[in-house]
């Protein structure tokens, strides 16, 4: 059971570097979420994606882009990296969308370092 | 304004001791839902219980328990007899009804003291 799978785990890029985060479920849910963890912050949403074919920008979605490739997958992409985006991104996915008692589940996350 | 507050950010014990970790929300939806998550030193975030607004009955597992008060707007955590392996950044999350996000606090960093 394979869960919610992100990739890659580290990664470190230069200032101006491109990059896209992968994010994979297995559950069949509809719903899938794309959150950064700073010290201090708690989880910030940056975009979401309610179901297949459609993205909506959450609290911080400024310097990224999302696709959502299919039921299964949710890519989020930084066009230009920028020191200020050195986090931990998380990837979850729900059942449906927020709006009910189904819980989040989350993928272990990708830390990323932007130099 | 914080949908989720988490007014501790940091809070240490002794090993055995009880402690409650605090959550208040603010939603003007007559329904909606509350979870807490773990967030072990290892990273991953664990789901841990849900409680709709309807439905105020208390929660225990094992040494865990919550305490959902909608009078005051509050879903707090009990680590009974509190153990190492309870070290972790707690987080509480609200859905809403009228929207598609969970909201989630800034969390709340437990350390047990063996």
């Amino acid at each position: 059971n394979a869960g919610v799978t992100q990739t890659p785990k580290f990664q470190v890029l230069k200032t101006g570097q491109s990059m896209t985060l992968q994010c994979a479920q297995d559950m069949n849910h509809n719903s899938m979420y794309w959150y950064r963890q700073d010290p201090g912050m708690g989880l910030r949403l940056i975009y979401y994606s309610a179901s297949e074919g459609t993205t909506d920008k959450g609290e911080v979605p400024n310097g990224y882009n999302v696709s959502r490739l299919n039921k299964r997958e949710f890519s989020l992409r930084l066009e230009s990296a920028a020191p200020s985006q050195t986090s931990v991104y998380f990837c979850a996915s729900s059942v449906v969308p927020g709006g009910s008692n189904q819980p989040q589940h989350f993928g272990d996350g990708t830390r990323l370092s932007i130099l | 304004a914080q949908k989720v507050t988490q007014a501790q950010t940091e809070i240490s014990v002794v090993e055995k001791e009880d402690v409650t970790l605090d959550c208040v929300y603010e939603t003007r939806d007559t329904t909606y839902y509350l979870f807490w998550y773990k967030q072990p030193p290892s990273g991953e975030l664990v789901f841990l219980i849900r409680r709709n607004s309807f439905d105020e009955q208390n929660e225990i597992s094992g040494r865990y328990s919550w305490n959902f008060q909608k009078s005051t707007s509050s879903f707090n955590f009990t680590i009974t007899a509190s153990q190492v392996v309870d070290s972790a950044v707690y987080f509480c999350a609200l859905s809403e009804t009228t929207g598609n996000q969970f909201y989630f606090g800034t969390g709340t960093s437990l350390t047990v003291i063996p």
